[in-house]
Formats: structure tokens, C-alpha cells, sequence
């Protein structure tokens, strides 16, 4: 069974504070992780992807990868009240490209004006 | 910016019925997927469609789902024999390769009564 674990939260953060949100996975074959973020009742929405071992950087969101922990983490700086929404962490599944994906049932983040 | 669409946006069915929701991925793309999002719960991958035949399914994706591309621009999940269970958000996304990012249409509320 591959599992994606999240921490369901909820995560406060003060407007204008750094938000770290992690995610472990079990399936070692992984290649392509994905961090979406859900406000209440709408779809999933693609904040970032990340392939290789290191850091990726797009505007206020930075996301990590280490393979050999088997973690993946997304850091949002100089949070705003509109990044209220829960996270999810998605992973392929080996073999499958990205037409597969396991999600985690992401981590709920508040943050507090 | 091109989206995925999907109609209705909620759909109530008495259980037994057969219901078919409905999906127009983005235009230019050849993969397209269902996936959906119990109360609470997580993400769950159904299926997905390539070159007008299924390439993968999960175990959710019974003898009581099927797909269909009945023309150059609809995608469409058809369940047969509704459960209770059944009661989801169903999510329709598409990619134009399959290592390439999904992009989720707005989802369809299913309520089983």
C-alpha cells in the first residue's frame, strides 16, 4: 500500500510568518511530487512540482526534496490571509508517470492577520 | 488561461440510479483522469484514459464505473448502480503527456440518497 502522510494540522501561522508544511512518502521508486493547495470545497490547484533532490523556489514557495529521507516539504514566506487553504503532498506512483498519483489528506494551514 | 470543465456541479441521485458526470478536459491534451474526494478523506485516484481505452484504474473502479470519450471533447464517468458510498466530489483532470501536471476541472458534488 504506498501511503503520503501529512500532518492534517491545523497549522497557524502569523500573517507575514514562514509556513513549513512536510510530507513523507513510502514508495522509494517515486520520482515526481507535487505540492496542491484546496480551498474549502473547490479542486485541487498545482503550487509546485519538484523532481530532483534540493530545493525549488517559485515566488514566496520553496519546495524540498530528499529522497533518501523519503520527505518532501513546501515553505511559503511572507504568508498572507489567502494562503488559508489545506495542502496536499501528491506522489506518483512508480512506473505510472504522472498519471497515477497517491495524495495525502494535507495539512490544513490558517494564517492569523 | 484553458481549463477543465465539468457539469453539473452537483448532482443528487436516489441510490440505484445510474448517473453520468460529465468533463471537457483541455483541448490540446490526450490524457484524461477521474479522481475523487469523499468528506474528509483524501484524493483517491479512479482511473485513467489514453488513446480511447483505459490505461490504469484503482480498486475503487469497479465493474459499476465505466469511461467514455463519446466524441473529440467529452470525457464522461458513468456509475451504474449508485451506493451511498458513492457520495463524492468527483474531480475530471487531463495532462498532455503523462509526465506532465494535471490540471483539475472544478469538480461535481455526487449525493447518493
Amino acid at each position: 500500500q504506498k501511503e503520503v502522510e501529512q500532518n492534517s494540522g491545523p497549522l497557524s501561522v502569523p500573517e507575514g510568518a514562514i509556513a513549513s508544511l512536510n510530507c513523507t512518502y513510502s514508495d522509494r521508486g517515486s520520482q515526481s511530487f507535487f505540492w496542491y493547495r484546496q480551498y474549502s470545497g473547490k479542486s485541487p490547484e498545482l503550487i509546485m512540482s519538484i523532481y530532483s533532490n534540493g530545493d525549488k523556489e517559485d515566488g514566496r514557495f520553496t519546495a524540498q526534496l530528499n529522497k533518501a529521507s523519503q520527505y518532501v516539504s513546501l515553505l511559503i514566506r511572507d504568508s498572507q490571509p489567502s494562503d488559508s487553504a489545506t495542502y496536499l503532498c501528491a506522489v506518483n506512483e512508480p512506473g505510472f508517470g504522472n498519471e497515477k498519483l497517491t495524495f495525502g489528506t494535507g495539512t490544513r494551514l490558517t494564517i492569523i492577520p | 488561461e484553458p481549463e477543465v470543465t465539468q457539469t453539473p456541479s452537483h448532482q443528487v441521485t436516489q441510490m440505484g440510479q445510474e448517473v453520468i458526470l460529465r468533463c471537457v478536459p483541455i483541448s490540446n491534451h490526450l490524457y484524461f483522469y477521474w479522481y475523487r474526494q469523499i468528506l474528509g478523506q483524501k484524493v483517491e485516484f479512479l482511473v485513467s484514459f489514453y488513446n480511447n481505452e483505459i490505461s490504469e484504474k484503482s480498486e475503487i473502479f469497479d465493474d459499476q464505473f465505466s469511461v467514455e470519450r463519446p466524441d473529440g471533447s467529452n470525457f464522461t464517468l458513468k456509475i451504474r448502480s449508485t451506493k451511498l458510498e458513492d457520495s463524492a466530489m468527483y474531480f475530471c483532470a487531463s495532462s498532455d503527456d503523462r509526465n506532465e501536471k494535471l490540471f483539475f476541472g472544478s469538480g461535481t458534488q455526487l449525493s447518493v440518497l
